[in-house]
């Protein structure tokens, strides 16, 4: 099993431009979540999801969409990228039945927009 | 409102020198604390689930207590290998849903 993938690893966005990040993971998992960590900060909930087609804002949606089409993927949206989407972004995946804090997060996607 | 802190922000030890780690809560009903690892330039790392207090977990040199208002993370006799910062987090909500809320976490860092 590859786990929860994230890519890009790095991007560099300029002001105004638009990008995806894509999440996939393969243990059949049916929540799926995005966050991101700022420096010094703990994790903050952007998105999440319940199951295919199925999704809801978590405590820092603004700036951010998503949609959840199959149960392996889990794209995030930056529209109009703002310098205070600066971050790291990490998705992440738990499976139904088991503990609410057992989440399997992928490697993170650094993203600078300046 | 529900709020996880934790201190200290930064600790170093010397190999072998056993220290421990907090994570206070505020939180309504609560339904879990979760520790994780995180090494840097990684995603976190699930360590352990407490659900109650006075309920204990080890893993290795770690160990994780529970009590009303706090959680510790007890590190024995630590080596480099351990070097890593250690997040906690709680649900946030009711229902299944997952969403937690993270702590600012500890930077553990540990000398040979």
């Amino acid at each position: 099993n590859a786990g929860v993938t994230q890519t890009p690893k790095f991007r560099i966005l300029k002001i105004g431009q638009s990008m995806t990040l894509q999440c996939t993971q393969d243990m059949n998992h049916n929540y799926m979540y995005w966050y991101r960590q700022d420096p010094g900060m703990g994790l903050k909930l952007i998105y999440y999801s319940v199951g295919a087609g199925i999704t809801d804002k978590g405590e820092v949606p603004n700036g951010y969409n998503v949609s959840r089409s199959t149960t392996e993927d889990f794209p995030l949206r930056l529209e109009l990228a703002a310098p205070s989407q600066t971050s790291v972004y990490f998705c992440a995946s738990r499976a139904a039945g088991g503990s609410l804090g057992e989440q399997y997060f992928g490697p993170g996607t650094r993203l600078t927009v300046t | 409102e529900d709020q996880v802190t934790q201190s200290p922000e930064a600790l170093r030890l010397q190999e072998g020198e056993s220290s421990s780690l907090n994570c206070s809560y505020t939180v309504s009903g609560l339904r879990g604390l979760f520790w994780y690892r995180q090494d840097p330039g990684k995603g976190p790392e699930f360590l352990f689930t407490l659900y109650s207090a006075g309920e204990e977990k080890e893993k290795e040199r770690l160990k994780a207590t529970l009590t009303k208002k706090e959680s510790f993370l007890h590190i024995t006799a630590p080596k480099p290998e351990d070097s890593a910062t250690y997040l906690c987090a709680v649900p946030h909500g009711s229902g299944n849903t997952g969403k937690l809320i993270f702590g600012q976490g500890t930077t553990l860092q540990v000398k040979p």
